[in-house]
């Protein structure tokens, strides 16, 4: 069954750390990828998104992702994260030709000040 | 201002008694979707709709019921509420082609006692 993994549950880093938060999914189509945040209370906002074409994608707030085909992932990088970065983070994916739209667990980060 | 209004925010019931909780969207998307959240589960799908009339089970839809007979509607219901379904719902929508991702709402927090 098609599946999208997030190996981080938890992350804890220090303001100005750099950060990369992983996403593998499990589909030999093709796929639409998305990053999406939620932070506390809140609902979930989209960061970032790729359909096609360069496969570095810059979204909101400083955040880029890679996707990496070879490797079915789809990882999430910040150079230098604050302390609104707290949040957790989901990955998503949509599988071409169906109505399928996957999320991943979630990882939780938490940005010390 | 686009957005997807779902009401109520928060809800306690006993177990049994039906409950709907409604869902609307002002952007005239096709595709609208219900997950629920649950710690360590991340977002797991309900119910989606591609379009009016036309609905499919996602991944969880036991004890749940949708309908879409308005474009911008789509109510979830619970016929027998039970415990096991205290969770927090999110309601989403998007374009048919998804290529901007998904409009969150603010989520319904459902406890069934």
């Amino acid at each position: 069954a098609q599946s999208v993994s997030q190996h981080n549950h938890h992350v804890i880093l220090s303001e100005a750390a750099s950060l990369e938060l992983g996403c593998n999914y499990s589909y030999g189509g093709t796929v639409n990828l998305f990053w999406y945040v939620q932070y506390p209370g809140q609902h979930l906002q989209l960061l970032l998104k790729y359909f096609s074409g360069d496969p570095l994608v810059k979204g909101i707030k400083g955040f880029e992702a890679e996707f990496i085909k070879s490797k079915f992932s789809f990882n999430l990088r910040k150079p230098s994260v604050q302390w609104s970065d707290t949040a957790e983070y989901f990955c998503a994916v949509t599988l071409s030709g169906t109505y399928k739209y996957i999320f991943g667990t979630g990882t939780r980060l938490k940005v010390l000040a | 201002e686009a957005q997807v209004t779902q009401n109520p925010r928060y809800l306690i019931t006993v177990t049994g008694k039906k409950l709907t909780v409604t869902c609307s969207q002002n952007m005239n998307h096709e595709y609208m979707s219900w997950y629920r959240q649950d710690p360590g589960l991340g977002l797991r799908q309900i119910y989606y709709s591609m379009n009016v009339e036309v609905t499919d089970k996602g991944d969880v839809p036991e004890g749940y019921k949708v309908s879409r007979k308005e474009k911008r509607n789509f109510p979830l219901i619970l016929e027998s509420p039970s415990p096991n379904q205290t969770s927090l719902y999110f309601c989403a929508s998007s374009s048919a082609d998804r290529a901007y991702g998904y409009t969150f709402g603010s989520g319904t927090r459902l406890t069934v006692v």
